[in-house]
């Protein structure tokens, strides 16, 4: 059974802390993703990465670093957090796209609370 | 501008009758492919359906079924007999450019809240 396992489910943080969240996939994917999602405002993402030590900059990366040192790991960071930055964190992967079906599977999500 | 639209915020329907989600999206490539996923109150996203846009039939999986107007361009889900399990949010996705390289990114529409009444 593929997973794509995520650290935490429920996070609670202060303002201005280092915050890391985890994403552990074990597909062999060369992809991953970090979304966040927010009522009314779909999925939005923060940074993707290809392969390892590899990253891209997506739609909002303000406020957020990432780290792949491993193929199955991806990590985001918040650097300092702060209260506009509690949301619900998807994480996603997905094996080489060469034009076919290459669905993301996605973990279970981390609810992030920033106090 | 939205490259993917989802026109109903919510949605109710009976258990067990049929019910259609409604997803425009728009792209100027020939080679794209359709998503659709589902997210109950748990959060986690879950793959329900895919249509690439050289597929010449619908693509069905179960109970849902995707109706593929590409003319129109429109990719509806259609999810017969409803359960009370797929009470939940529905996100249709598009992949642009599948042949054009590893093109990683899946655009988004903001989701269609499904509730089903018993």
């Amino acid at each position: 059974d593929v997973k794509v396992t995520q650290s935490s489910r429920y996070l609670v943080k202060r303002t201005g802390e280092k915050v890391f969240l985890e994403c552990v996939q074990d597909m062999d994917h060369e992809n991953m993703f970090w979304y966040r999602q927010d009522p009314g405002l779909g999925l939005r993402l923060i940074y993707f990465s290809y392969d390892v030590k590899m990253k891209e900059k997506g739609d909002i990366p303000e406020g957020y670093s990432v780290s792949r040192e491993k193929k199955e790991r991806f990590s985001l960071i918040l650097e300092s957090a702060s209260t506009n930055q509690t949301s619900m964190y998807l994480c996603a992967s997905t094996s080489v796209f060469l034009g076919q079906n290459t669905e993301a599977f996605f973990g279970q999500g981390t609810r992030l609370t920033v106090v | 501008a939205q490259k993917i639209t989802q026109t109903q915020p919510g949605m109710f329907v009976q258990e067990k009758e049929a019910v259609t989600l409604d997803c425009t999206y728009d792209t100027s490539d020939q080679s794209y492919g359709l998503f659709w996923y589902k997210q109950p109150s748990s959060g986690e996203m879950i793959f329900l359906i895919y249509q690439g846009s050289y597929d010449e039939q619908n693509a069905t999986e179960g109970r849902y079924s995707l109706n593929f107007q590409k003319a129109r361009k429109s990719a509806n889900l259609v999810i017969s007999a409803s359960q009370l399990g797929d009470s939940a949010m529905y996100f249709c996705a598009m992949r642009e450019g599948l042949h054009a390289g590893n093109n990683r990114k899946l655009i988004w529409g903001l989701g269609t809240s499904l509730a089903v009444n018993p």
